[in-house]
C-alpha cells in the first residue's frame, strides 16, 4: 500500500502564477478530499469527491480555486491567479465511501504540498 | 458542518506528567475520530468512537465518548517525547468531515 501521494512536495511561485497540485488516492478508495492548513485558520476542507465527483466544494475560497478528479486515481488542485494569501499546506486525504453508513471509514493523509507564494 | 469547540489550545508539560484535550458539541454527534499530526507530518488517524459511553485504549491512550454524545475526550497517562504533536478531534455526518482547532502538546524533558 503505497499511501495518498502528493506531488509537489513544496512549491515555491510569484504571485500571479499558476498553481498545480496533484494527489494519487489510495487504490480502492472512492471517496477524495482537499485541505489547507495555516496557523490561522487550521485545517480547512476546500471540497470532496465521492466516486470522481465533487460533492461539495463550498470550502472553496474564491473562483481563482479549482479541482478536478478526471479518474478514480488522479485529482488537482489549482489555483490560478495565485497570491501571497494562498500560502499554505495542503493536503490531499482519500477513504472508502459507503452509502449508508453513519460511522466513518479513517481519512488517510498524504504528506502535503507546502506552497509558498511570493 | 457541526461546529466543535477543543481545548485546551495548548499544552505544555513535563515528562511523566498526563495530558487531557476535550472536544466540545452543541449538538449530538453521531461519531467522533481523533487524529495526531507530528510537527511537519500529516494528520494520522489514532480511533473513532461511535457509542454513547463509550471508552477505548490504545497503551497510553484513553478515549472517551460522552453518554449525551455532546463530547469526547483524550487522555495520555505519563507523557513521552513522542506524544508531541497536535491531537485533533473530527466530526461529521455522511462525508463531511470537519476538524476540530486541535490541541498542540509539547513534552519537556
Amino acid at each position: 500500500d503505497a499511501g495518498v501521494i502528493q506531488s509537489p512536495r513544496h512549491e515555491v511561485t510569484e504571485m500571479g502564477q499558476e498553481v498545480t497540485l496533484r494527489c494519487k488516492p489510495i487504490s480502492g478508495h472512492n471517496s477524495l478530499f482537499w485541505y489547507r492548513q495555516t496557523m490561522m485558520r487550521g485545517l480547512e476542507l476546500l471540497i470532496y469527491f465521492n466516486n470522481n465527483v465533487p460533492i461539495d466544494d463550498s470550502g472553496m475560497p474564491e473562483d481563482r480555486f479549482s479541482a478536478k478528479m478526471p479518474n478514480a486515481s488522479f485529482s488537482t488542485l489549482k489555483i490560478q491567479p495565485s497570491e501571497p494569501r494562498d500560502s499554505a499546506v495542503y493536503f490531499c486525504a482519500s477513504r472508502p465511501y459507503r452509502v449508508g453508513r453513519f460511522d466513518n471509514s479513517p481519512l488517510h493523509f498524504g504528506n502535503g504540498t507546502r506552497l509558498t507564494v511570493t | 458542518g457541526q461546529q466543535v469547540m477543543q481545548i485546551p489550545q495548548y499544552q505544555h508539560v513535563q515528562e511523566g506528567e498526563d495530558f487531557t484535550t476535550y472536544c466540545n458539541s452543541s449538538t449530538t454527534l453521531s461519531n467522533i475520530q481523533w487524529y495526531k499530526q507530528r510537527p511537519g507530518g500529516h494528520p494520522v488517524f489514532l480511533i473513532q468512537l461511535v457509542k454513547s459511553g463509550e471508552v477505548k485504549k490504545q497503551k497510553r491512550l484513553t478515549f472517551q465518548f460522552g453518554e449525551a454524545k455532546k463530547n469526547s475526550s483524550l487522555h495520555i497517562t505519563a507523557t513521552q517525547t513522542t506524544d508531541v504533536g497536535t491531537y485533533f478531534c473530527v466530526t461529521g455526518g455522511g462525508n463531511k468531515l470537519t476538524f476540530g482547532t486541535g490541541t498542540q502538546l509539547k513534552v519537556e524533558l
